[in-house]
């Protein structure tokens, strides 16, 4: 099994809304990352988790907060979000932060802002 | 800093030609992994294939091929006997240590279109 699922796959919100982005993988990667991707152009990355540990935060602003609450889940709390964060939000895993592994990601989730 | 190029925004081949789409990197580590990832238009980005810095022979899985060419710092992709559903956006990328972290850094990606 070498999938990544996000959910939901669509999400519209306002911008005085919470709302948050499901990430799972079942294939013992230790390793997970939120990326954001706009409309043609290639994905940033926003955090990393390593062993359940935040080990990296591209200085992304403290409207987006990220959980990892166990190996298989990463979570991404959004709240009082703007229109200039609407993008496709991908998720991703790597068998370990260190060395070479691919990163396997997932379908994404379109997120709208209004 | 590291850095991917790909200069190629747009490639448009028939089908059953084989494509090369272009990667440039640039890195002062000598430890480096370049990737190759499909973007179709659903989102998701499909692992293709992976080359060390310190691997002697080219990679392949299937019908990809990377021409590593370490001296010129360049990384191309070539698929061989394309396919309609090989149209999709191209990413190059490249893991290192960027700040003290590892990171994948992406290039600007290229857009192949496959014709009938």
């Amino acid at each position: 099994d070498t999938e990544v699922t996000q959910t939901p796959k669509h999400l519209v919100m306002g911008m005085t809304n919470k709302k948050s982005l499901k990430c799972e993988q079942h294939m013992g990667h230790r390793a997970m990352y939120w990326y954001k991707q706009k409309a043609k152009k290639p994905p940033e990355l926003m955090f990393v988790y390593s062993y359940e540990k935040l080990s990296i935060n591209e200085s992304v602003p403290s409207r987006f907060s990220p959980e990892c609450p166990n190996s298989s889940l990463l979570n991404l709390h959004l709240h009082a979000l703007q229109p200039e964060d609407s993008a496709l939000y991908l998720c991703a895993s790597s068998l370990r932060l260190a060395g070479s592994y691919e990163q396997y990601f997932g379908p994404g989730t379109r997120l709208t802002v209004t | 800093a590291q850095k991917i190029t790909q200069t190629q925004p747009g490639m448009f081949v028939q089908e059953k030609e084989a494509v090369t789409l272009d990667c440039t990197y640039d890195t002062s580590d000598p430890s480096y992994g370049l990737f190759w990832y499909k973007q179709p238009s659903s989102g998701e980005m499909i692992f293709l294939i992976y080359q060390g810095s310190y691997d002697q022979q080219n990679a392949t899985e299937g019908r990809y091929s990377l021409n590593f060419q370490k001296a010129r710092k360049s990384a191309n992709l070539v698929i061989s006997a394309s396919q309609l559903g090989d149209s999709a956006m191209y990413f190059c990328a490249m893991r290192g240590i960027i700040q003290g972290a590892q990171k994948l850094v992406f290039g600007q990606g290229t857009r192949l279109t496959i014709n009938p």
